[in-house]
Order: C-alpha cells, then structure tokens, then sequence
C-alpha cells in the first residue's frame, strides 16, 4: 500500500505561472516532510521541508503547505522557470516505534514550465 | 568528495548473474538508505541502516537482495541471480542523525541493466 501518493503524474505551467504540486498521505505518525526535485540522470536535491507542527514554511519562490487534518501538503512555486522543470518527489518521515525515521518517497509528478 | 559516492554509475549485467553496488556516504553521517527508482516509477525503499542498530529491510523485494555497511561507513548492496524485472537505477542517501529528522543527502545512482 503506498502510504504517499501524488496522484497527479505530470503538470505543465507556464513561466511566470504558479506551480502546484499535490501530495497525500495515510500515516497520521508522519512528522515531517519534505520535497526534493530531481533531473534525469542525476540523484534527488532536496528543496525544501516542513514540520508536522507547522502549516507553512517559505523559501524563497518555493512554499510548503500541510493540512494535517486532510493529510495533505503541497508545493507551491512561484514564479516557476523553465528552470524547475524536473520530477518533483514528497516524502514523509516515519519515527517508527524506537524513533529511527524512515523516509518513504511519493511516486513524483513531472513538472514542465514551457517558455 | 564531500558528497555522497557511488560506484559504479553504470553496470549491464546478464540475467542470473550476481551484482555488487557500492554507496560511500557523507563522513559522520549515522543514517544511509538504499532507494531503487525502476523506469517510470517513484523511489522505492529498499533498506535502512540506522547506526549500529538492526537494520530495517522491510523494503528488499526478495531474499535475492541484501545490503551491508561496514565499519558505519561503506555499504554494498548486493544483487544475487539478477532478474531482468531488477533493471532500475540503485540511488544512496545519507543523513546525519538517524535518531532525528533531517535532509536526505543522495548520490546520483548506479544504473542497472539487465539483459
């Protein structure tokens, strides 16, 4: 069963637009989250996280939002570049029993910025 | 380098034959994880080492797989009998507290084709 789904595969915006991208979870122990974006051929960067006992984080043109109650977040760009084309993964921290933390990873979405 | 390591970037082997991945993680770092990313797909969990403690191999889809890490530092992640369907890329990622939350470091991956 997967416990992070970004059920939306692909997303085309245009330069100058708002980018966002969607991500939902099932595991209410999941404590922190975090985005990282990856280019073909190269490993995922991290871009940016959040904690469970926040509902906003900003850095720079990139803004995470999570709504524990719905058990989603989202990644909000803006405004995108053609630059952030890439995949866009979500991932949640799992504490576990002993407090180890496992990070499980979303299916990713492509994000395209067209020029 | 100060980043985290693999080797080899590329590895085309034949079905039934076994494979050795290796992942040298950032120096300090107590937490490494193993991620396979098969075409099209997210990032899979594969397995997590969390300092000098058990393992969690909850990930490995088969007893085909297993994964070491030395001294707390280089892990080999080893592929026994390949299949074609273990085709992917094999990405690393280190932390540096694996008793708290913190950034994911990953390596780019190593390729695997099997023919």
């Amino acid at each position: 069963d997967q416990q992070v789904k970004q059920n939306s595969p692909s997303l085309s915006v245009q330069e100058g637009r708002i980018s966002i991208l969607n991500c939902d979870y099932t595991n209410s122990m999941f404590d922190y989250f975090l985005w990282y974006k990856k280019y073909p051929a190269e490993g995922p960067t991290f871009l940016i996280s959040i904690s469970s006992i926040k509902d906003k984080n900003e850095d720079g043109r990139f803004t995470v939002f999570l709504n524990k109650s719905a058990k989603h977040l989202s990644l909000h760009i803006v405004p995108s570049q053609p630059g952030d084309s890439a995949v866009y993964f979500c991932a949640a921290s799992d504490p576990g029993t002993s407090g180890t933390y496992k990070y499980i990873f979303g299916t990713g979405t492509r994000l395209k910025v067209l020029a | 380098g100060a980043g985290v390591s693999q080797s080899p970037s590329n590895k085309v082997t034949e079905k039934g034959k076994d494979v050795e991945l290796r992942c040298d993680p950032i120096s300090g770092h107590t937490a490494l994880y193993w991620y396979r990313q098969s075409l099209g797909q997210g990032l899979e969990f594969l397995i997590y080492f969390q300092g000098n403690s058990a393992p969690d191999k909850s990930g490995l889809p088969s007893d085909r797989f297993s994964a070491e890490r030395t001294g707390g530092s280089v892990s080999t992640l080893t592929i026994q009998r390949t299949q074609q369907e273990d085709s992917a890329v094999y990405l690393c990622a280190s932390r540096l507290d694996f008793t708290s939350t913190g950034e994911l470091f990953f390596g780019e991956g190593s390729r695997l084709t099997v023919l």
